[in-house]
């Protein structure tokens, strides 16, 4: 596709319940991130794809978040047993390679809310 | 630790005026700065960036000047328009990891 496109939107979900979240990269784009944005903060860094294994996950906040790109493209956040705390915009960004040398295309995100 | 902090949190100006965002940065070695804009609702859009190397660079109305000495850098915003009204971000590139600043608020009234 021609951007980063994220799904769904917005999400509104139960404590204690499961959500997945979708971000589908540009076309061709090897390096995948997800980010958690918070009122009034910057994004904070969960995870880095590079092709279909995840090149560095120190950033998930705990085990209950966990993060899929099974072939190489297309890439689900999921968090099990959602917590109050995890209410928060997901970015997802894309790109043809990961480093200084790269330019990197984010998506408008999904605004989880947890009620 | 790499941290990235911006200055002011906030700002309100008169459309047609001028303004310039603050960034000090910790991170050692870094490769490049970046300047993003977050329109509410959205992705951060890059702007400018520079190289260690790179003391200016300048994208339409938007200048970003950078000291490495200093770890210092400034977003000039000339000549503002109602439509800048966004969050500006600072990103510095630490090998493959993007660090972000909290970003600056600004709102450009009429």
């Amino acid at each position: 596709g021609a951007g980063v496109s994220q799904t769904p939107s917005n999400k509104v979900t139960e404590k204690g319940k499961y959500v997945e979240l979708r971000c589908d990269p540009i076309s061709g784009h090897t390096a995948l991130y997800w980010y958690r944005q918070s009122l009034g903060q910057g994004p904070e860094f969960l995870i880095y794809f590079q092709g279909t294994g995840a090149a560095d996950d120190s950033g998930l906040p705990n085990d209950r978040f966990f993060a899929v790109r099974p072939e190489g493209s297309v890439s689900t956040l999921k968090i099990q047993r959602t917590e109050r705390g995890d209410s928060a915009v997901y970015l997802c960004a894309s790109s043809l390679g990961a480093g200084p040398n790269y330019g990197y295309t984010f998506g408008s995100g999904t605004r989880l809310t947890v009620v | 630790k790499n941290q990235v902090e911006q200055s002011p949190q906030s700002l309100i100006i008169l459309e047609g005026k001028n303004c310039t965002l603050q960034c000090n940065y910790t991170v050692s070695p870094f490769s490049n700065l970046r300047w993003y804009k977050q329109d509410t609702g959205r992705g951060p859009v890059s702007l400018t960036i520079m190289t260690f190397s790179e003391n200016t660079k300048s994208n339409g109305r938007y200048t970003a000047t950078l000291d490495a000495d200093t770890k210092q850098s400034s977003l000039h915003i000339t000549a503002s328009q109602l439509s800048d009204s966004a969050s500006y971000i600072c990103v510095v590139i630490f090998g493959t990891a993007l660090i972000f600043g909290k970003g600056t608020t600004l709102s450009v009234s009429s």
